[in-house]
């Protein structure tokens, strides 16, 4: 496809279990950002990585949240022990090299923590 | 803390007149500034840029002008479309980091 694209576009979980969410960026793309959005907020950045490794984890809210990109293409965000704060929308991007004046974002993930 | 602020959550215009979003940032370490649109159950879509080193970015119907001194951004759209009715957030990018940092958003309804 031409986008970013998630799976899945929606995750219903109960607290305390594990989830994956899936990123795959635009082909070719080197960086890949997760970013995650509350209602009525802006996206807030988690992670950025460039190629396979993290570049950038600071946004990342505790050690129960965990990115990979393995092959420097799709990345999953993992998050443990779920709580019901973590319930959002998920989105991910990404962007052609390692100054990206723009990034290009998917549809997301809504996560509902029950 | 915010560090980009949109103080208008709404704003309403009517078809063919201009909008005029804005935009307060705090943080003089951002060097580029971004515009995106946002329709329901879509992810962000890119509109407009602006690099702190200039103060205005012109592109057809979308105009940003940047006010460093105010750190103060603003979007211009003329003529509005009803197809612009979205949710429009203001990003700014530490350059170290490439992270964006977003505001809460401004939902613009153009009327027909």
């Amino acid at each position: 496809g031409a986008g970013v694209s998630q799976t899945p576009s929606n995750k219903v979980t109960e607290k305390g279990k594990y989830v994956e969410l899936r990123c795959d960026p635009i082909s070719g793309h080197t960086a890949l950002y997760w970013y995650r959005q509350s209602l009525g907020q802006g996206p807030e950045f988690l992670i950025y990585f460039q190629g396979t490794g993290a570049a950038d984890d600071s946004g990342l809210p505790n050690d129960r949240f965990f990115a990979v990109r393995p092959e420097g293409s799709v990345s999953t965000l993992k998050i443990q022990r779920t709580e019901r704060g973590d319930s959002a929308v998920y989105l991910c991007a990404s962007g052609p090299g390692s100054s990206d004046n723009e990034q290009f974002f998917g549809p997301g993930t809504r996560l509902t923590v029950l | 803390d915010q560090q980009v602020k949109q103080n208008s959550p709404s704003l309403s215009v009517q078809e063919g007149r201009i909008s005029i979003l804005n935009c307060d940032y705090t943080n003089s370490m951002f060097d580029y500034f971004l515009w995106y649109k946002k329709y329901p159950a879509e992810g962000p879509t890119f509109l407009i840029s602006i690099s702190s080193i200039k103060d205005k970015n012109e592109d057809g119907r979308f105009t940003v002008f940047l006010n460093k001194s105010a750190k103060h951004l603003s979007l211009h759209i003329v003529p509005s479309q009803p197809g612009d009715s979205a949710v429009y957030f203001c990003a700014a990018r530490m350059g170290a980091t490439n992270k964006l940092i977003f505001g809460t958003g401004t939902l613009l309804a153009v009327q027909p």
